[in-house]
C-alpha cells in the first residue's frame, strides 16, 4: 500500500539553489496539496491542486511554484532556495467531499535545510 | 486567513489520567477534522464533524463540535502512553474554498 510517497526524505541545500520535491499517489484522488510544518507554527498551505491542470495558492506560496501534469504527481519547486525555506515539507492528497477537502492522507514528510 | 487557536500547546499527564484539548475560532467551519501526528510521520486523520452540536466517540476518544460551528473538543479518557502525539485541528470554510486550515497543536505526552 504506497498512498502518498515523498521524495527525498531529507535534503540540504545551499542559499540560491533550487531543487525540486516529488510526490506521488497512487489513490486516484483529484486533490493535492502542499504543507509546510515549523515548530509553533502548525502546518500552513503551500500550493493545493483540485485537479490535473489546475493549481491555486495558499497561505504561503512566495518562493515555491508547483504544476500538475497527471493526477498522480504534484511536484513543489523552490527556484532559489532561502534559509527561510527550512522546513518539514508534507504533500497530501484526498477526494474532495462537496466543496471541502476531505480526509488528507499525507506522505512520511521531507526534512529540507537551507544553508 | 481564517486562525484556529488550539489549547494547550503542551501537555504532560500519567497514565490513567483524563484530559481535553480545545480548538476555537472566530470563524465558522462547514467542518472540522481532528489528526494525530507521531514523529517522523506525517499526520492521520482521527475524524471529521459537520453539525453543529455533533458528538463522535472513537473509542476512548470523545470529539464535540461546538453548536455554532466555531469550536470543538476532545476528551481522551484514560490516557494511554499510545496516546502520545501532537493532536490537530483543522477546518474548512466551506464555499468553493478547498483550503483546509490548521491549528498549531496540542503536544501531548502520557507518561507510564
Amino acid at each position: 500500500n504506497a498512498g502518498v510517497t515523498q521524495t527525498p526524505k531529507f535534503q540540504v541545500l545551499k542559499t540560491g539553489q533550487s531543487m525540486t520535491l516529488q510526490c506521488a499517489q497512487d489513490m486516484n484522488h483529484e486533490y493535492m496539496s502542499w504543507y509546510r510544518q515549523d515548530p509553533g507554527m502548525g502546518l500552513r498551505l503551500i500550493h493545493y491542486s483540485v485537479g490535473a491542470g489546475i493549481t491555486d495558492q495558499g497561505e504561503v506560496p512566495n518562493g515555491y511554484n508547483v504544476s500538475r501534469s497527471t493526477t498522480e504527481d504534484f511536484p513543489l519547486r523552490l527556484l532559489s532556495a532561502a534559509p527561510s525555506q527550512t522546513s518539514v515539507y508534507f504533500c497530501a492528497s484526498s477526494i474532495p467531499s462537496g466543496r471541502a477537502t476531505g480526509e488528507l492522507f499525507f506522505g512520511e514528510g521531507s526534512r529540507l535545510t537551507v544553508l | 486567513t481564517q486562525l484556529l487557536e488550539q489549547s494547550p500547546q503542551f501537555l504532560s499527564i500519567q497514565e490513567g489520567e483524563n484530559l481535553t484539548v480545545y480548538c476555537n475560532s472566530s470563524s465558522v467551519f462547514s467542518s472540522l477534522q481532528w489528526y494525530r501526528q507521531e514523529p517522523g510521520e506525517g499526520p492521520v486523520l482521527l475524524v471529521t464533524v459537520v453539525t453543529g452540536g455533533e458528538v463522535k466517540k472513537l473509542k476512548r476518544l470523545t470529539f464535540q463540535f461546538g453548536d455554532a460551528r466555531k469550536d470543538s473538543s476532545l476528551h481522551i479518557t484514560a490516557a494511554q502512553p499510545g496516546d502520545t502525539g501532537l493532536y490537530l485541528c483543522a477546518g474548512n470554510s466551506g464555499g468553493s474554498n478547498y483550503k483546509l486550515t490548521f491549528g498549531k497543536g496540542t503536544l501531548l505526552t502520557v507518561n507510564p
